[in-house]
């Protein structure tokens, strides 16, 4: 089965502690992107990769932290530098030529206690 | 920098109406325009992009470089139309923002 899976769904954490959250794809998409939904204020863009071993900031990278060291995962710390983790969080994949269409996980509730 | 911009958080219309969800946006390049939608309890997807100038379950959206609006435009609105829709922008360096979102309600 093609797809892009995100695990936990849901996931709980103390304050203060850092916590990774998962994105794999079987797509063979090149570029990976993580958002945060919040109510009101729609997809807000986290970090992206275009590439293994290359990602780019977002416009809310302030912390958080990605690695990409392989096409098919692009996981996603949330440190406890991050001012309000508590969120849903979604991931996407895409090509970004040709067939531009992204496709998304079905998102991990994070809440921070 | 870019930005997308959807002004109207909620939009509730008739069965058999008209409906038009706003999104303009900021890019001073080429934009790759798309719309997503997010029904109940389903992820989020294409629904449709400015490239393809297809129609997509009735919806159309024209892209206006003069305006810079990229507006989403149904005649008869159906209750299976009921979702969240997202504008959504794509640069050259494959950063794809989205607009904060638009609930529709659509009323039997």
């Amino acid at each position: 089965d093609g797809g892009i899976t995100q695990s936990p769904k849901y996931l709980f954490r103390k304050e203060g502690q850092n916590v990774t959250l998962s994105c794999e794809q079987n797509l063979n998409h090149d570029a990976m992107y993580w958002y945060r939904q919040d109510p009101g204020q729609g997809l807000r863009l986290i970090y992206y990769s275009q590439i293994v071993n290359d990602f780019q900031k977002g416009d809310i990278a302030e912390g958080y932290s990605v690695s990409r060291e392989k096409k098919e995962s692009f996981p996603l710390t949330v440190t406890s530098a991050q001012k309000n983790p508590t969120a849903f969080y979604l991931c996407a994949s895409m090509t970004p030529w040709g067939n531009t269409e992204a496709f998304f996980g079905q998102g991990t509730r994070l809440t921070v206690v | 920098a870019q930005r997308v911009t959807q002004p109207e958080k909620l939009l509730s219309v008739f069965k058999g109406a008209p409906v038009e969800l706003k999104c303009n946006y900021s890019y001073s390049g080429s934009p790759e325009l798309f719309w997503y939608v997010q029904y109940s309890r389903q992820r989020l997807q294409l629904l449709l992009r400015h490239i393809s100038r297809e129609s997509i379950k009735g919806f159309t959206a024209d892209l206006n470089k003069g305006e810079t609006s990229f507006h989403l435009k149904k005649p008869f609105a159906q209750e299976e139309d009921s979702a969240m829709y997202y504008c959504a922008l794509l640069l050259n360096d494959y950063k794809l923002s989205f607009g904060a979102g638009t609930t529709v309600t659509v009323r039997a």
